[in-house]
């Protein structure tokens, strides 16, 4: 049965510190793995990954993915309130319209 | 650019009540999909449209229809609207897998609650 894994469920920092946010999967014919973010509303598209080892980067953010153990990282440095959602680890598959989404990491991010 | 809207965004049925969840995108997307995001479940795909003409179920099909007219338009139908499809409904839309982006964009959603 194809399914992603995040971990933790939920997370309560202080601002400043750095997290980490983990992605398992398993999904037959894999194309991609996406992250995004969810405050209160649709979830926004932060990065796409399809190749092992090549991180992703967008100012506080990063990510990366080993396709070899299935699973994929996200990086937050220097964590603001701003940061506190819900972010969610897809796969797409490399047939079809099929996303496969884990339940989501909630992360708070205490001033 | 609107991207992808989806209407109602709040609306409480009554058991057995039939309505429909309206999605648009003007992004000429041929891959809409609609899911439903309850607590601690994460996003369970209910139907999916490849292109005009062309639906398909997902994990949750029971209790909804789709229909494909339209690149434009996929409206969900709840048929007898019951307490357990009570959730936040996301339509959203993707561009076919021969293009270089895989990412979905998703409606801002609909609150459902059937009591």
């Amino acid at each position: 049965e194809d399914k992603v894994v995040q971990s933790p469920l939920s997370l309560v920092v202080h601002e400043g510190d750095t997290v980490t946010l983990n992605c398992s999967y398993e999904v037959t014919n894999f194309r991609s793995l996406l992250w995004y973010k969810q405050e209160k509303k649709a979830p926004t598209f932060l990065f796409m990954l399809t190749s092992s080892g090549i991180e992703k980067k967008s100012g506080r953010l990063s990510s990366i993915l080993d396709k070899k153990e299935l699973f994929s990282i996200l990086n937050i440095t220097a964590t603001q309130t701003g940061d506190s959602a819900v972010y969610l680890c897809a796969v797409r598959q490399n047939t079809g319209n099929q996303f496969y989404f884990g339940t989501g990491t909630s992360l708070t991010v205490i001033p | 650019n609107a991207g992808v809207t989806q209407t109602p965004k709040f609306q409480v049925l009554k058991t057995g009540q039939s309505m429909t969840l309206q999605c648009a995108q003007d992004m000429n997307h041929e891959y809409m999909s609609w899911y439903r995001q309850d607590p601690g479940m994460g996003l369970r795909l209910i139907h999916y449209s490849v292109g005009a003409g062309i639906t398909d179920q997902g994990e949750v099909p029971n209790g909804y229809n789709v229909s494909r007219s339209t690149t434009e338009d996929f409206p969900l139908r709840l048929l007898s609207a019951a307490p357990s499809q009570t959730s936040v409904y996301f339509c959203a839309s993707s561009y076919p897998l021969t293009g270089g982006r895989t990412e979905a964009f998703f409606g801002q959603g609909t609150r459902l609650t059937v009591v």
